[in-house]
C-alpha cells in the first residue's frame, strides 16, 4: 500500500518568513496531493491539492509542487502570518484505489512574533 | 449543507462498554470514510464505503470495531468492547468522486477510562 513520510515534524519560523513542508510517497500509481490545515481542536480542512498532471499550484500565499519522477511533494507558505499556525497534513492517493487518501504524521507549524 | 455531523462531540465511557459513533455525510457524497487520529499515529484510515458498500476495511485495528452504511446519509462505527487504548478522535468525511476533496465532521473525542 502507499506510504507517506512528511517532514519536518515540527517547524517554527518568525512571521513573514517562509515556510517549507516536505512529503514522499511510494506509490507510483498516486496522482492525487492534497494539503490539509488542522487547527487545535478543529478538523482538518483543504488548503490545496495538485494532481498528477500539474507540476505547481498556488494560491496566493500558498503553492504545492510536485515532483513525479522522484515522488516528493511540497507545500510552501510565504510571508507567514500568525495564524498560519496549525498542524499540516500531506496525504496521496491514487484514482484506482478509489478515494483513499493516506496521511503523513503531520507537520506542526509555529509562526512566531 | 451543514456540511459532515458527527455525534457525540465528546464521549466518556468505562472500559468494556459499547460505544457507537455516527456520522451524516453531506447529501450527495457518495465516498464516506472513518479516521482515527491519535499523536502517536497521526491519522489513520479504519475503512471507507462507496455508495454504502464498504470498500476497503483494512485499517481497522480489530474484530471489536465494525461501521456499517444502512443508507446514503447515515453511518455507525461501533466499539464493543471499548478498550483505554481506543481513546482517541474519531473523524468522519465525505467526498463526492474520486481524488476529490474529503469534508471533515467535527469528529468525536472519545475517552475510554
Amino acid at each position: 500500500g502507499e506510504n507517506v513520510e512528511q517532514h519536518p515534524s515540527t517547524l517554527s519560523v518568525q512571521e513573514g518568513d517562509s515556510a517549507v513542508i516536505k512529503c514522499t510517497y511510494s506509490d507510483s500509481a498516486s496522482n492525487y496531493f492534497p494539503w490539509y490545515k488542522q487547527e487545535l481542536g478543529k478538523r482538518p480542512q483543504l488548503i490545496i491539492d495538485i494532481r498528477s498532471n500539474v507540476g505547481e499550484k498556488k494560491d496566493q500565499r500558498i503553492a504545492v509542487t510536485l515532483n513525479k519522477t522522484a515522488k516528493h511533494f511540497s507545500l510552501h507558505i510565504t510571508e507567514t502570518q500568525p495564524e498560519d499556525s496549525a498542524v499540516y497534513f500531506c496525504a496521496a492517493g491514487a484514482t484506482g484505489g478509489g478515494n483513499k487518501l493516506t496521511f503523513g504524521t503531520g507537520t506542526q507549524l509555529k509562526v512566531e512574533l | 449543507d451543514a456540511g459532515v455531523i458527527q455525534s457525540p462531540r465528546h464521549e466518556v465511557t468505562e472500559m468494556g462498554q459499547e460505544v457507537t459513533l455516527r456520522c451524516k455525510p453531506i447529501s450527495g457524497h457518495d465516498y464516506l470514510f472513518w479516521y482515527r487520529q491519535t499523536m502517536m499515529r497521526g491519522l489513520e484510515l479504519l475503512i471507507y464505503f462507496n455508495n454504502n458498500v464498504p470498500i476497503d476495511d483494512s485499517g481497522m485495528p480489530e474484530d471489536r470495531f465494525s461501521a456499517k452504511m444502512p443508507n446514503a446519509s447515515f453511518s455507525t462505527l461501533k466499539i464493543q468492547p471499548s478498550e483505554p487504548r481506543d481513546s482517541a478522535v474519531y473523524f468522519c468525511a465525505s467526498s463526492l468522486l474520486h481524488n476529490t476533496e474529503a469534508f471533515f465532521g467535527q469528529g468525536t473525542r472519545l475517552t475510554v477510562v
